[in-house]
């Protein structure tokens, strides 16, 4: 079983919320990692998007706007990675990263598509 | 402005090495670590390993270990990744990208260079 994994894909409409999910392992407690969040549109590299601990341990990249959010979900062992007031633009590849085993580990990524 | 830029498109054959430049400017390279990520088309990101251009120290993904090597010349703010015994299973886009050291806020990203591996 991969030690992070995200949905494949996700819709939702222009102006409404998403909340994109990155699930650790069983074992693999969410509550002790940084969870990262990157964007990446076709043809083109990875965005830094944020880091989400704590809502006493977190950062925003640099630009990115504050309807991109970090939480987590304890019951499902999960990352959040919460989009407010979604646009077009929005419409990307949406990886979350952990630092597990001395290895930086993606999950598969979610392509978010708003229509 | 912070940028990253990769040398260009290789094509291999299997068995044969490649070896991927990252030229830094815009900032002090020793003061970041460059780590390296590729992604075969339509897959996920994957994570090679770290070097750190101050000491030359280096980490590496166990699914690479003895298969790859990350070097760097201070005097030219260039960082290199080369990857040996190419398999078809290599294709990629390479990609490098710099983050402080112990933290993994990859900030900036170079553009990516596609390694085709063909016979």
């Amino acid at each position: 079983q991969a030690v992070v994994t995200q949905p494949s894909s996700l819709s939702a409409s222009p102006g409404a919320s998403a909340s994109l999910t990155c699930t650790l392992r069983s074992g693999v407690n969410v509550g002790a990692y940084n969870i990262y969040w990157f964007r990446q549109n076709p043809g083109s590299p990875p965005q830094y998007l944020l880091r989400f601990k704590s809502d006493s341990d977190k950062q925003q990249g640099s630009g990115v706007p504050s309807r991109f959010s970090g939480s987590k979900d304890f019951p499902a062992n999960a990352g959040i990675l919460f989009i407010s007031g979604l646009q077009s633009e929005d419409e990307a590849d949406y990886h979350c990263m952990i630092w597990h085993s001395a290895h930086w580990v993606f999950g598969g990524g979610t392509r978010l598509t708003v229509l | 402005q912070v940028q990253l830029v990769q040398s260009g498109a290789e094509v291999k054959k299997p068995g044969a090495s490649v070896k991927v430049s990252c030229k830094a400017s815009g900032y002090m390279f020793t003061a970041y670590d460059i780590n390296w990520v590729r992604q075969a088309a339509g897959q996920g990101l994957e994570w090679l390993g770290w070097m750190s251009p101050n000491s030359g120290n280096t980490g590496y993904a166990q699914k690479f270990q003895g298969r790859i090597t990350m070097t760097r010349d201070t005097s030219i703010s260039t960082a290199y990744m080369e990857l040996y015994s190419l398999r078809s299973e290599d294709t990629a886009v390479y990609y490098c990208a710099r983050n402080l050291a112990h933290t993994g806020d990859f900030d900036h990203w170079g553009q990516g260079a596609l390694v085709t591996v063909s016979s």
